[in-house]
């Protein structure tokens, strides 16, 4: 099915450890964005991209890198992982401004 | 920046009574409004969304929201509530003149319906 899908669903890091979080939307849709959600602050958009090749900075995005070397991909990562980056990080991809987003199903990480 | 405030963090309803979702926004001269649902252990799935026209929105699974500028909210209702009602509850904003930089979320409303 079309859609967003984000790899891995879940992972343990330990503090200091680094890894990459994939998401890969099959729709041609230029818009694409990370979001990390946590209990009581709803979602809060971490980087986001216009098109192949670009990447901005959102609300929170201390900690984080992202990369969007082909249209269909948007990766997010953390180069040293800490406990406040403990979260369920969700992929959004979009045709444009006004047509909503569709979501990938969460990358849940827990940092020890 | 634009901000949106939703009311109630919890909102215990009976099956089959009516609910509404209470959401507001800082005021622009015009914005996007957006509902999503959360069901458990999933994403994001768009319920309906205000870009201009009527203010009265029909999204999916009987849901509407009205939209009042005057007022600057979008409250999220449903005539009679449902057992797979239960979930998370997102209001988001964009503004259409302003950068590509993504929705502004509140911080969501979780509906449990009680049997």
């Amino acid at each position: 099915n079309a859609g967003v899908t984000q790899t891995p669903k879940f992972r343990v890091l330990k503090t200091g450890q680094s890894m990459t979080l994939l998401c890969a939307q099959d729709m041609n849709h230029e818009y694409m964005y990370w979001y990390r959600q946590d209990p009581g602050m709803g979602l809060r958009l971490i980087h986001y991209s216009v098109g192949e090749g670009t990447t901005a900075k959102g609300e929170v995005p201390d900690g984080y890198n992202v990369s969007r070397l082909k249209k269909q991909n948007f990766l997010l990562g953390l180069e040293s992982a800490a406990p406040s980056q403990t979260s369920v990080y969700f992929c959004a991809s979009s045709p444009d401004r006004s047509y909503g987003y569709t979501f990938g199903s969460g990358t849940r990480l827990t940092v020890v | 920046a634009q901000s949106v405030t939703q009311l109630d963090s919890q909102v215990p309803v009976f099956e089959e009574a009516p609910v509404e979702l209470r959401c507001n926004y800082s005021s622009s001269v015009s914005v996007y409004l957006f509902w999503y649902v959360q069901y458990p252990n999933q994403g994001l799935q768009l319920l309906l969304k205000y870009l201009s026209g009527s203010t009265l929105v029909k999204g999916i699974n009987g849901f509407e929201a009205e939209f009042n500028k005057s007022q600057t909210s979008f409250h999220l209702r449903k005539p009679s509530v449902h057992i797979s009602d239960t979930a998370e509850y997102f209001c988001a904003v964009s503004d259409p003149g302003g950068g590509a930089d993504g929705l502004t979320f509140g911080k969501g409303t979780h509906l449990i319906i009680q049997p």
